[in-house]
């Protein structure tokens, strides 16, 4: 079975300063980990995705997270954000052992002071 | 990338109507398409999986007469809240299982929230 754990609800920082969302995860096999952001009143967006090839992913607007197998981490990096980066984050673990469903986490919120 | 929208992004009827939210996917065929349920300030749950051309898998304690699934197409889901009530009130989404060579990942809706009053 799977499960995911955002470990910070909120998150606030200021613009142009690092983004650090931390997320841990549960798997019995190799999971596919994801991070999605969701803005108000819009669907969800794919910012990156890991399925067992290089460890740190590149996604879009410039964010990253890289996976560590022996913390069970995926938490996800951004060197400097902007004012449009703040949203809800979630990260997002699935397996084929539970027919590659999608298992949520919390979710964290962002918030960006200028 | 993928587009999956959905219909109508917002609905309020009245206790005890039935309502029917449209899942489509855009430039690309789905055999699997998920229903994802949000409360305020709370993460999405999954409700159930819909395979085209068969019948839904449920989730634990989602009751499969309440909320009717109905995937006809390839591009097109359907979930219908039947007899709603205001506990039903929520954000709905849908998403679509698309393949990327031999990754997989969802696309999803802009979601409908729905209002039971």
């Amino acid at each position: 079975a799977q499960s995911v754990t955002q470990l910070d609800s909120h998150v606030s920082v200021s613009e142009g300063t690092p983004v650090l969302l931390r997320c841990n995860y549960s798997s019995s096999y190799s999971p596919s980990l994801f991070w999605y952001v969701q803005h108000p009143n819009k669907g969800l967006q794919l910012l990156l995705k890991y399925t067992s090839a290089a460890t740190l992913v590149k996604g879009i607007n410039g964010f990253e997270a890289e996976f560590k197998k022996s913390e069970t981490s995926f938490h996800l990096t951004k060197p400097s954000a902007h004012m449009s980066d703040a949203a809800e984050y979630f990260c997002v673990v699935s397996g084929p052992d539970n027919f590659n469903k999608f298992y949520f986490g919390s979710g964290t919120k962002l918030n960006v002071k200028p | 990338g993928a587009v999956v929208s959905q219909h109508p992004s917002w609905v309020i009827c009245k206790s005890g109507t039935s309502v029917k939210i449209e899942c489509r996917s855009l430039d690309f065929q789905a055999t699997t398409m998920f229903w994802y349920r949000q409360f305020p300030k709370q993460s999405l749950m999954l409700m159930a999986t819909s395979n085209e051309g068969s019948k839904a898998t449920y989730e634990q304690g989602v009751e499969k007469d309440k909320f009717l699934i109905n995937h006809a197409s390839l591009t097109l889901s359907t979930l219908t809240v039947t007899s709603a009530h205001p506990e039903d009130s929520s954000f709905y989404i849908c998403s679509a299982r698309a393949y990327s060579g031999s990754l997989e990942t969802q696309y999803f809706g802009p979601g409908t929230r729905l209002l039971v009053l």
